[in-house]
């Protein structure tokens, strides 16, 4: 079960642009985490967004939840090929069960 | 980080076999541990929810007879694919949440690859 929708799903870009990648959900989660994946490896957790409104900046990346914690946006500020990668929101609904969203696969282009 | 370990990487098998997939947490314990399944340039998607001491909870749809799992230990959990067939080939993952973080981590995946 896929609780959560992410868009875009596929993201090709130039070296330097900005873009915004979206988790929504109908459902409430208590926590909602944002990963990146590179091919053959496990996800690789980048943070963790408890509290409604919340924001969090991890250099060039700014992650936003939600006021009613049902959804979440990731924005990448001057993206870098090193950025490339599939981008993966989670929530934890309660009970320490995590259902990730669809997923964006980004690439930046040198 | 907390971490989170997966053997075999790869394994190629034969249509009929059996294959297990171990997850151990490294230096921590977990009561839960999480099995996914993962298509080319999709997400993950749960499979189960493994329990220390007591049976795993399926996600509707997953063939717990199929993809039997065992959490043998507070450091181990197994997920052995039965009787194998070419639509089982996929990338399987695990992980195991710190509780007093709420953070999850992951193994680094099994991919399996039945002929």
């Amino acid at each position: 079960t896929q609780l959560l929708e992410q868009s875009p799903q596929f993201l090709s870009i130039q070296e330097g642009e900005n873009l915004t990648v979206y988790c929504n959900s109908s459902s409430v989660f208590s926590s909602l985490q944002w990963y990146r994946q590179e091919p053959g490896e496990g996800p690789v957790l980048l943070v963790t967004v408890v509290t409604g409104g919340e924001v969090k900046k991890l250099k060039r990346l700014t992650f936003q939840f939600g006021d009613a914690r049902k959804d979440s946006s990731l924005h990448i500020t001057a993206a870098q090929p090193g950025d490339t990668g599939l981008y993966l929101c989670a929530g934890d609904p309660g009970g320490n069960q995590f259902y990730f969203g669809t997923g964006t696969s980004l690439t930046v282009i040198p | 980080g907390a971490v989170v370990s997966q053997h075999p990487s790869w394994v190629i098998c034969k249509s009929g076999t059996s294959v297990k997939i171990e997850c151990r947490s490294l230096d921590f314990q977990a009561t839960t541990m999480f099995w996914y399944r993962q298509f080319p340039k999709q997400s993950l998607m749960l499979m189960a929810t493994s329990n220390e001491g007591s049976k795993a909870t399926y996600e509707q749809g997953v063939e717990k007879d199929k993809f039997l799992i065992n959490h043998a230990s507070l450091t181990l959990s197994t997920l052995t694919v039965t009787s194998a067939h070419p639509e089982d080939s996929s990338f399987y993952i695990c992980s195991a949440p710190v509780l007093v973080t709420g953070e999850l981590f992951f193994g680094e995946g099994s991919r399996l690859t039945v002929l």
